[in-house]
């Protein structure tokens, strides 16, 4: 069965400065898509970024951008230029791409915190 | 707003009372997830649904709980006597094929 860890329950980072949330993944599938989502303080879970397995080349959104190292099973997120607005939880997910099932399988989530 | 929709936002129910939690996905969406989340964990699956057919069901989720998307259009999520143990935020998800999860803003249970 496919499990995904995050093994920081929370990060600190300075406002303006850099941050990078870790996550690891496990499954035998060679194509699959992993996500992190993002989810502030009493309001919905809204998409950071997606990465597609078969990609070589790192997602990148503005400010965001992942490490994604298919032989090790790591999906790291490095946020650039913190925000305060960037306080919240954040989950790493992994689904399937091809027939079975389609479930997202999330981690226990990173609560960032950004310091002024 | 397009975006996915739950209803009630909060419920307050006694142990042993049955509820009932609906979900309008994003209207193009065909596929749609249940996921429960305790306080500090990430969601936890229990269901989904492509179009109007169950496809996968958590066995983690106990014969109380039940789910239906009658059309393949809204969903709802009933749980019958409840147990304090019930007590989560529950969310819903909507999806297209090949894409990535809409969430709402969910239905925060408390059983007392």
């Amino acid at each position: 069965a496919q499990t995904v860890t995050q093994s920081q329950p929370e990060m600190s980072v300075q406002e303006a400065e850099t941050v990078t949330l870790s996550c690891t993944y496990d499954t035998s599938e060679s194509d699959y898509y992993l996500f992190w989502y993002k989810q502030p303080p009493s309001r919905q879970m809204i998409l950071v970024i997606r990465q597609e397995a078969y990609k070589q080349q790192n997602a990148t959104e503005n400010r965001f951008s992942v490490n994604f190292q298919k032989a090790a099973k790591s999906f790291s997120l490095k946020i650039s230029d913190s925000q305060l607005g960037d306080a919240a939880m954040y989950f790493c997910a992994y689904r399937r791409v091809t027939s079975g099932t389609y479930k997202y399988i999330f981690g226990t989530g990173t609560r960032l915190k950004v310091l002024a | 707003d397009t975006g996915v929709s739950q209803n009630p936002r909060h419920k307050i129910t006694k142990r042993g009372q049955n509820v009932t939690f609906r979900c309008d996905p994003i209207s193009e969406h065909n596929r749609l997830y249940w996921y429960r989340q305790t306080l500090g964990q990430g969601p936890e699956f229990l269901t989904y649904f492509q179009n109007e057919a169950q496809l996968e069901k958590s066995r983690l989720l106990s014969d109380r709980f039940s789910a239906e998307r009658p059309k393949g259009s809204f969903s709802t999520l009933e749980i019958q006597r409840t147990e304090q143990g019930d007590s989560a935020m529950y969310l819903c998800a909507s999806s297209l094929i090949q894409a990535e999860a809409f969430f709402g803003q969910g239905t925060r249970l408390t059983v007392v």
